[in-house]
Protein backbone atom coordinates (compact mmCIF):
# COMPACT_ATOMS: atom_id res chain seq x y z
CA UNK A 1 0.00 0.00 0.00
CA UNK A 2 1.18 3.80 -0.18
CA UNK A 3 3.17 4.96 2.83
CA UNK A 4 4.90 8.24 3.64
CA UNK A 5 7.84 8.80 6.20
CA UNK A 6 8.35 11.26 7.76
CA UNK A 7 11.22 12.89 9.56
CA UNK A 8 10.81 12.78 13.09
CA UNK A 9 10.56 16.28 15.19
CA UNK A 10 9.79 18.38 16.86
CA UNK A 11 12.14 20.97 14.93
CA UNK A 12 13.47 23.66 16.81
CA UNK A 13 15.52 26.36 14.67
CA UNK A 14 15.99 30.50 15.44
CA UNK A 15 15.02 32.73 13.00
CA UNK A 16 16.53 32.95 9.67
CA UNK A 17 17.69 29.31 9.65
CA UNK A 18 17.06 27.16 7.05
CA UNK A 19 14.96 24.57 7.59
CA UNK A 20 14.84 20.83 5.90
CA UNK A 21 11.98 18.66 6.42
CA UNK A 22 12.79 15.01 4.77
CA UNK A 23 9.74 13.09 3.03
CA UNK A 24 10.06 10.43 1.08
CA UNK A 25 7.62 8.07 -0.15
CA UNK A 26 6.28 4.78 -1.35
CA UNK A 27 3.38 4.43 -3.50
CA UNK A 28 1.88 2.68 -6.62
CA UNK A 29 1.16 4.34 -9.65
CA UNK A 30 2.34 7.89 -10.02
CA UNK A 31 0.84 10.22 -7.20
CA UNK A 32 0.57 13.12 -6.79
CA UNK A 33 2.68 14.98 -4.01
CA UNK A 34 1.65 17.60 -1.16
CA UNK A 35 3.24 19.92 1.43
CA UNK A 36 0.08 20.73 4.40
CA UNK A 37 0.56 23.00 7.34
CA UNK A 38 -1.23 22.97 10.51
CA UNK A 39 -1.25 25.28 12.89
CA UNK A 40 -2.52 24.71 16.60
CA UNK A 41 -6.10 24.06 16.69
CA UNK A 42 -6.50 24.51 13.47
CA UNK A 43 -7.44 22.00 10.10
CA UNK A 44 -5.00 22.09 7.08
CA UNK A 45 -3.83 24.24 4.90
CA UNK A 46 -2.22 22.97 1.32
CA UNK A 47 1.13 24.67 1.35
CA UNK A 48 2.55 23.33 -1.88
CA UNK A 49 1.75 20.41 -4.56
CA UNK A 50 3.76 18.76 -6.92
CA UNK A 51 1.86 16.51 -9.47
CA UNK A 52 4.37 14.72 -11.72
CA UNK A 53 8.57 14.11 -11.24
CA UNK A 54 10.66 17.09 -11.02
CA UNK A 55 8.09 19.51 -10.71
CA UNK A 56 8.52 22.18 -7.92
CA UNK A 57 6.46 23.06 -5.51
CA UNK A 58 7.05 26.47 -3.86
CA UNK A 59 4.72 28.74 -1.59
CA UNK A 60 5.80 31.22 0.80
CA UNK A 61 9.31 30.69 0.79
CA UNK A 62 8.70 27.23 0.96
CA UNK A 63 10.04 24.65 -1.84
CA UNK A 64 9.90 20.93 -2.36
CA UNK A 65 10.77 18.76 -5.38
CA UNK A 66 8.94 15.72 -6.78
CA UNK A 67 12.19 13.43 -6.91
CA UNK A 68 10.82 9.84 -8.79
CA UNK A 69 14.59 8.66 -8.40
CA UNK A 70 14.72 9.13 -4.69
CA UNK A 71 11.09 8.76 -3.74
CA UNK A 72 11.20 12.19 -1.68
CA UNK A 73 9.87 15.08 -1.75
CA UNK A 74 11.83 16.99 1.00
CA UNK A 75 10.73 20.87 2.17
CA UNK A 76 13.44 23.47 2.50
CA UNK A 77 12.84 26.88 3.20
CA UNK A 78 16.02 29.50 3.31
CA UNK A 79 15.07 31.53 5.76
CA UNK A 80 12.09 30.81 8.69
CA UNK A 81 10.35 33.05 10.76
CA UNK A 82 8.85 32.51 13.93
CA UNK A 83 5.58 32.67 12.00
CA UNK A 84 6.40 29.37 10.27
CA UNK A 85 6.01 27.63 13.99
CA UNK A 86 3.51 24.84 12.91
CA UNK A 87 2.69 21.07 12.42
CA UNK A 88 3.98 20.04 8.79
CA UNK A 89 2.08 17.24 6.72
CA UNK A 90 3.60 15.88 3.81
CA UNK A 91 1.13 13.59 2.06
CA UNK A 92 0.41 11.97 -1.19
CA UNK A 93 -2.69 11.20 -3.36
CA UNK A 94 -2.45 8.05 -5.72
CA UNK A 95 -6.16 7.30 -6.26
CA UNK A 96 -9.45 8.00 -6.39
CA UNK A 97 -8.32 11.00 -4.24
CA UNK A 98 -7.24 9.43 -1.17
CA UNK A 99 -4.97 11.22 0.80
CA UNK A 100 -2.14 9.20 3.20
CA UNK A 101 -0.95 11.15 5.33
CA UNK A 102 3.13 11.16 6.84
CA UNK A 103 3.32 11.07 10.90
CA UNK A 104 3.79 15.25 11.04
CA UNK A 105 7.16 17.59 12.11
CA UNK A 106 6.22 19.52 14.13
CA UNK A 107 8.30 23.36 13.33
CA UNK A 108 9.35 25.26 16.37
CA UNK A 109 11.16 28.86 15.21
CA UNK A 110 12.48 30.67 18.31
CA UNK A 111 13.43 34.70 18.14
CA UNK B 1 -11.60 29.41 -4.29
CA UNK B 2 -11.99 25.55 -2.86
CA UNK B 3 -13.35 26.85 0.11
CA UNK B 4 -14.57 23.73 2.87
CA UNK B 5 -16.31 24.67 5.97
CA UNK B 6 -17.51 22.52 8.70
CA UNK B 7 -19.96 22.78 11.57
CA UNK B 8 -19.74 22.64 14.45
CA UNK B 9 -16.35 23.51 14.93
CA UNK B 10 -16.21 22.10 18.35
CA UNK B 11 -19.27 20.40 21.00
CA UNK B 12 -19.21 19.39 23.87
CA UNK B 13 -21.57 15.96 24.37
CA UNK B 14 -22.34 13.90 27.01
CA UNK B 15 -21.57 10.21 26.70
CA UNK B 16 -24.28 7.99 24.89
CA UNK B 17 -25.89 10.94 22.90
CA UNK B 18 -25.16 11.56 18.90
CA UNK B 19 -23.53 14.57 17.50
CA UNK B 20 -23.48 15.36 13.98
CA UNK B 21 -20.90 17.39 11.46
CA UNK B 22 -21.47 18.76 8.38
CA UNK B 23 -18.98 19.48 5.65
CA UNK B 24 -19.98 22.15 3.01
CA UNK B 25 -17.62 22.98 -0.10
CA UNK B 26 -18.66 26.63 -0.45
CA UNK B 27 -17.84 27.36 -4.39
CA UNK B 28 -17.19 23.76 -5.55
CA UNK B 29 -19.55 20.58 -6.34
CA UNK B 30 -18.15 17.44 -4.59
CA UNK B 31 -19.56 14.04 -5.64
CA UNK B 32 -16.87 12.70 -2.98
CA UNK B 33 -15.72 14.11 0.51
CA UNK B 34 -13.57 12.10 2.63
CA UNK B 35 -13.15 11.94 6.53
CA UNK B 36 -10.50 11.72 8.63
CA UNK B 37 -10.06 11.54 12.30
CA UNK B 38 -6.49 12.88 14.37
CA UNK B 39 -6.14 12.26 17.59
CA UNK B 40 -3.68 14.77 19.74
CA UNK B 41 -0.26 15.10 18.29
CA UNK B 42 -1.00 12.23 15.48
CA UNK B 43 -1.22 12.54 12.36
CA UNK B 44 -4.67 12.18 9.86
CA UNK B 45 -6.03 9.02 10.02
CA UNK B 46 -9.01 8.27 6.71
CA UNK B 47 -11.89 7.12 8.04
CA UNK B 48 -14.45 6.83 5.26
CA UNK B 49 -15.31 8.17 1.42
CA UNK B 50 -18.61 9.73 1.62
CA UNK B 51 -20.57 9.69 -2.05
CA UNK B 52 -23.00 11.65 -3.30
CA UNK B 53 -26.45 9.34 -3.76
CA UNK B 54 -24.50 5.85 -2.76
CA UNK B 55 -23.39 4.60 0.09
CA UNK B 56 -20.11 5.24 1.87
CA UNK B 57 -16.81 3.45 1.89
CA UNK B 58 -15.24 2.58 5.12
CA UNK B 59 -11.60 1.46 5.76
CA UNK B 60 -10.62 -1.05 7.77
CA UNK B 61 -10.97 -0.93 11.41
CA UNK B 62 -14.09 1.88 10.91
CA UNK B 63 -17.04 0.80 12.84
CA UNK B 64 -20.18 1.78 10.00
CA UNK B 65 -22.82 1.70 12.47
CA UNK B 66 -21.06 3.80 14.62
CA UNK B 67 -19.49 6.79 12.22
CA UNK B 68 -22.54 7.24 10.25
CA UNK B 69 -22.08 9.28 7.08
CA UNK B 70 -24.88 10.69 4.61
CA UNK B 71 -23.49 12.45 1.23
CA UNK B 72 -27.33 14.41 1.13
CA UNK B 73 -26.00 16.67 -1.97
CA UNK B 74 -23.07 17.72 -4.14
CA UNK B 75 -22.15 20.29 -1.66
CA UNK B 76 -22.87 18.71 1.85
CA UNK B 77 -21.44 15.41 3.68
CA UNK B 78 -22.72 14.60 7.65
CA UNK B 79 -20.83 12.64 9.91
CA UNK B 80 -23.20 11.11 12.77
CA UNK B 81 -21.01 9.98 15.78
CA UNK B 82 -24.08 7.64 17.36
CA UNK B 83 -23.53 6.96 20.86
CA UNK B 84 -20.53 8.73 21.84
CA UNK B 85 -18.08 7.21 24.25
CA UNK B 86 -15.02 9.48 25.39
CA UNK B 87 -12.65 6.99 23.16
CA UNK B 88 -14.76 9.21 20.68
CA UNK B 89 -13.51 12.58 21.19
CA UNK B 90 -10.55 13.69 19.03
CA UNK B 91 -10.85 15.90 15.83
CA UNK B 92 -12.48 15.40 12.83
CA UNK B 93 -11.57 17.32 9.69
CA UNK B 94 -13.56 16.38 6.05
CA UNK B 95 -11.84 17.13 2.74
CA UNK B 96 -12.98 17.50 -1.14
CA UNK B 97 -10.92 17.04 -4.15
CA UNK B 98 -11.58 19.65 -6.30
CA UNK B 99 -11.00 18.61 -9.82
CA UNK B 100 -12.41 15.04 -10.93
CA UNK B 101 -9.58 12.39 -10.98
CA UNK B 102 -6.39 10.77 -9.54
CA UNK B 103 -4.05 13.07 -7.44
CA UNK B 104 -6.35 15.39 -7.20
CA UNK B 105 -5.61 18.41 -4.61
CA UNK B 106 -7.86 17.91 -1.86
CA UNK B 107 -9.54 21.06 0.48
CA UNK B 108 -9.80 20.47 4.15
CA UNK B 109 -12.31 21.60 6.12
CA UNK B 110 -10.93 23.72 9.72
CA UNK B 111 -11.95 20.46 11.20
CA UNK B 112 -14.45 19.78 14.35
CA UNK B 113 -13.09 19.20 17.90
CA UNK B 114 -15.59 16.13 19.74
CA UNK B 115 -15.47 15.75 23.55
CA UNK B 116 -17.53 13.45 24.66
CA UNK B 117 -17.70 13.58 28.55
Amino acid sequence: GNSVTQMEGPVTLSEEAFLTINCTYTATGYPSLFWYVQYPGEGLQLLLKATKADDKGSNKGFEATYRKETTSFHLEKGSVQVSDSAVYFCALSAYAGKSTFGDGTTLTVKP
Amino acid sequence: GAVVSQHPSWVICKSGTSVKIECRSLDFQATTMFWYRQFPKQSLMLMATSNEGSKATYEQGVEKDKFLINHASLTLSTLTVTSAHPEDSSFYICSAPHQAGVGDTQYFGPGTRLTVL
